[in-house]
């Protein structure tokens, strides 16, 4: 089945850690993106992706760091530097004008 | 800068009613308007999108609307089931940069 698949589903990370969030798709989409909610939030863009080698700062990049090494791979890494990392993060991907697919979400904690 | 709104907030409703949410965006130049639903704790799972050309989608008992000139997006939910309660969210798509989304609309339908 294609669709997309984010893990871990959920995460822990101390102070002052770096944490991976994992985003794969096997939807041949081009465009990949990062966004996350707050409770009670709307979802707000931290990086987009349109192409492989390739990628856009969204509206909350700062503390956030991506790759995009192969088409179906995109990356999120919670750097120290954000300093209030807890939220849930989705990821997505779409083809130019077409409907859009999300992962089912990564809840990141800070302990 | 793309805006979204949705009204209203949140909306509890008995089962069996008709219902409507409302989406409204500032900029009009969009290639597509999708609606989602949202469960606790899920990702987002895609209801319905519309292209800028077209007037409106229909899928089972939602229909969506869409009035670019104005701006605003309807999502119509007929026969309503306490399976419906989730939160809907509109999202904007802007030429391919991203997805502009609106706070979302939490609905109860009560049994």
């Amino acid at each position: 089945d294609g669709g997309i698949t984010q893990s871990p589903k959920y995460l822990f990370r101390k102070e002052g850690q770096n944490v991976t969030l994992s985003c794969e798709q096997n939807l041949n989409h081009d465009a990949m993106y990062w966004y996350r909610q707050d409770p009670g939030q709307g979802l707000r863009l931290i990086y987009y992706s349109q192409i492989v080698n390739d990628f856009q700062k969204g509206d909350i990049a700062e503390g956030y760091s991506v790759s995009r090494e192969k088409k179906e791979s995109f990356p999120l890494t919670v750097t120290s530097a954000q300093k209030n990392p807890t939220a849930f993060y989705l990821c997505a991907s779409t083809q130019q004008n077409t409907e859009a697919f999300f992962g089912q979400g990564t809840r990141l904690t800070v302990v | 800068k793309q805006e979204v709104t949705q009204i209203p907030a949140a909306l509890s409703v008995p089962e069996g009613e008709n219902l409507v949410l409302n989406c409204s965006f500032t900029d009009s130049a969009i290639y597509n308007l999708q609606w989602f639903r949202q469960d606790p704790g899920k990702g987002l799972t895609s209801l319905l999108l519309i292209q800028s050309s077209q007037r409106e989608q229909t899928s089972g008992r939602l229909n969506a609307s869409l009035d670019k000139s104005s701006g605003r997006s309807t999502l119509y939910i007929a026969a309503s089931q306490p399976g419906d309660s989730a939160t809907y969210l509109c999202a904007v798509d802007n030429y391919g940069q991203n997805f502009v989304f609106g706070p979302g609309t939490r609905l109860s339908v009560l049994p």
